[in-house]
């Protein structure tokens, strides 16, 4: 089977960083993909790992760790504008629909 | 990445009655999908579209009840059957054309009455 874990609920404060931790435990892998989904929208994709390591695009990092089955969302510099709804997904081979954790819902105070 | 038009963006609908969703790309994308939303919720896939040939369904999801057509690279239609108030949800296309772009339509807002 495949599950993917993520936390239900975050609180951050504006300017500062926060991390959002995905576990994943799939019967393959070809892909790790952040989304972001503001409420009545549809979402928005942020960023793809396939191999180990860091991927930087601007505010966003995202990690993997393959072997850990483990990827993180990094957002630094927080906005009020962040504050959304965070999905992890993941691809278990080749052009296959993506399977999606429940979600972190983000929330960004003054 | 692909673009996708979607519509009807909203509706309300009686209990019993048929509603038929349709997604547009702006390319040709080799995979579509059908996802189902619920109030806050994630994403759950109800089918994989299949150019030419019947979706392939997801475990919980039958075609008598979410029929699909895809009748070329750029269009699909799904059909939410025999409606009750537990299908109110959002349903979302999704389009995969490249390695890294997987798009997805603004969604269908749909309240069964």
């Amino acid at each position: 089977g495949q599950n993917i874990d993520q936390p239900t609920e975050m609180t951050a404060t504006e300017g500062a960083i926060v991390q959002i931790n995905c576990t994943y435990q799939t019967s393959g892998f070809n892909g790790l993909f952040w989304y972001q989904q503001h409420a009545g929208e549809a979402p928005t994709f942020l960023s793809y790992n396939v191999l180990d390591g860091l991927e930087e695009k601007g505010r966003f990092s995202s990690f993997l760790s393959r072997s850990k089955g483990y990827s993180y969302l990094l957002l630094k510099e927080l906005q009020m504008k962040d504050s959304a709804s965070y999905l992890c997904a993941v691809r278990d081979k080749g052009n296959t629909p993506l399977v999606f954790g429940k979600g972190t819902r983000l929330s960004v105070i003054a | 990445s692909a673009v996708i038009s979607q519509k009807p963006s909203r509706d309300i609908c009686q209990r019993g009655t048929s509603l038929t969703i349709q997604c547009q790309v702006d390319s040709q994308v080799t995979m579509m999908f059908w996802y189902r939303q619920q109030p806050g919720q994630s994403l759950t896939l109800i089918a994989t579209a299949n150019q030419g040939s019947e979706a392939t369904y997801e475990s919980g999801f039958v075609i008598d009840k979410f029929p699909i057509s895809r009748p070329n690279l750029t269009f699909s239609t799904l059909t939410v059957s025999n409606m009750s108030p537990e299908d109110s949800s959002i349903y979302l296309c999704s389009a995969s054309g490249t390695v890294t772009g997987y798009t997805f339509g603004s969604g269908t807002r749909l309240t069964v009455v």
